[in-house]
């Protein structure tokens, strides 16, 4: 079956560390997004991609960095960790056309200390 | 700009009672699809339906209803005869076709009690 991973599921880095969260789907979806889950916000878009190449930033994108060499990957990167950055964060992948729902990953629950 | 709005940030009803879950929408486009996801306490996301902004016939699927009211810009959630198994936070999102990415509302967090 399809499907799409995140890993890890849990990580704790330090202030100022680069963390590296992946993201691989094999539905073969051309659009991949990553959100970040707190308390009261619901979820926010980070940064999305809408195909090889192709990367966009989404409304809370300070600090953190995507790049889409292939189909089936979208890492997101954290430049120097914050706090600020302590979060769940979300991977979701869709088919092309807007009316699609999206497919999301288990979630990785990132602490920053 | 999209914005999506869920006023109520929990809700905490008894089994077997009804249960409405609000969404007002704000979008530029007049094509636009808006979704419903719950999240139980596990964790994922699991998608729920998709309302197409050119469909307005309103949709039932067991318990669960979704009434569109274009007119208020409201895509609400009842869920009928509520059970403990529905205890989770529930989103309402929103895709135009100048952005496919979802715009999340800040869910609502319903509680069952048995």
């Amino acid at each position: 079956d399809a499907e799409i991973t995140q890993s890890p599921r849990h990580k704790i880095t330090e202030t100022g560390r680069q963390v590296t969260l992946a993201c691989h789907q094999t539905w073969n979806h051309n659009n991949m997004f990553w959100y970040r889950q707190d308390l009261g916000h619901g979820l926010r878009l980070i940064h999305y991609s809408y195909g090889v190449q192709d990367t966009n930033k989404g409304e809370v994108s300070d600090g953190y960095s995507v790049s889409r060499s292939n189909t089936e990957d979208l890492p997101l990167t954290l430049e120097s960790a914050a706090s600020s950055q302590t979060s769940v964060y979300f991977c979701a992948s869709s088919e092309s056309q807007p009316n699609t729902e999206a497919f999301f990953g288990q979630g990785t629950r990132l602490t920053v200390v | 700009a999209q914005k999506v709005t869920q006023a109520q940030t929990e809700i905490s009803v008894v089994e077997k009672e009804d249960v409405t879950l609000d969404c007002v929408y704000e979008t530029r486009d007049t094509t636009y699809y808006l979704f419903w996801y719950k999240q139980p306490p596990s964790g994922e996301l699991v998608f729920l339906i998709r309302r197409n902004s050119f469909d307005e016939q309103n949709e039932i699927s067991g318990r669960y209803s979704w009434n569109f009211q274009k007119s208020t810009s409201s895509f609400n959630f009842t869920i009928t005869a509520s059970q403990v198994v529905d205890s989770a936070v529930y989103f309402c999102a929103l895709s135009d076709t100048g952005r496919r990415a979802l715009t999340f509302g800040s869910g609502t967090r319903l509680q069952v009690q048995p």
